[in-house]
């Protein structure tokens, strides 16, 4: 099976700051990548499909890049509602394998 | 609105079995594939299992294979899923997920249903 391995396990950075969080896949998945933020004690909220297109009603300093094996996600200016989880999940193919998230947090 | 609502989480003593149920509405629901998600707590996000609109395609994550089935009723706008054999590392909380049209990620999620296995 494919496995996704998020970088950094976690961050601190200041409010307006540039984040940027890594994803990668085992084997090449194209572009068949999601992320999803988890704020603390709430449901998970799909942010970007299709590695780079941003889901109806989610911030644009939200993005996505990549294909193949790597890929980012990256908040352009940081925001305090921005502190949460974020992990990414593969479905090229089951299993939906996802990323072991990645904590944000302000420092 | 879409809305899930899942329910029949509770204890259950390892080698049990439980029934977790779906309901959904706020949308047509044999038009969407469905996901079944849970997280143990503390930790991260585990995919679980994918089911077809007709329920003809079911998809399972190795470690549940042969224990948890899921299936739908259309008519009845739900889903299920079926434990058996349970074990501790089986507790979470598990969420049904709807997969979005384009059938590239779950783009809306249930409250979820906590699952305790323990004696």
């Amino acid at each position: 099976d494919i496995q996704m391995t998020q970088s950094p396990s976690s961050l601190s950075a200041s409010v307006g700051d540039r984040v940027t969080i890594t994803c990668r896949a085992s084997q090449g998945i194209s572009n068949y990548l999601a992320w999803y933020q988890q704020k603390p004690g709430k449901v998970p909220k799909l942010l970007i499909y299709a590695a780079s297109t941003l889901q109806s009603g989610v911030p644009s300093r939200f993005s996505g890049s990549g294909s193949g094996t790597d890929f980012t996600l990256t908040i352009s200016s940081l925001q305090p509602e921005d502190v949460a989880t974020y992990y990414c999940q593969k479905y090229s193919s089951a299993p939906w394998t996802f990323g072991q998230g990645t904590k944000v947090e302000i420092k | 609105e879409v809305q899930l609502v899942e329910s029949g989480g509770g204890l259950v003593q390892p080698g049990g079995s439980l029934r977790l149920s779906c309901v959904a509405s706020g949308f047509t629901f044999n038009d969407y594939w469905m996901s079944w998600v849970r997280q143990a707590p503390g930790k991260g996000l585990e995919w679980v299992a994918n089911i077809k609109q007709d329920g003809s395609e079911k998809y399972y994550v190795d470690s549940v294979k042969g224990r948890f089935t899921t299936s739908r009723d259309n008519a009845k706008n739900s889903l299920s899923l079926q434990m058996i054999s349970l074990r501790a590392e089986d507790t979470a909380m598990y969420y049904c997920a709807r997969i979005s049209m384009a059938v590239a990620g779950q783009d809306y999620w249930g409250q979820g249903t906590l699952v305790t296995v323990s004696s």
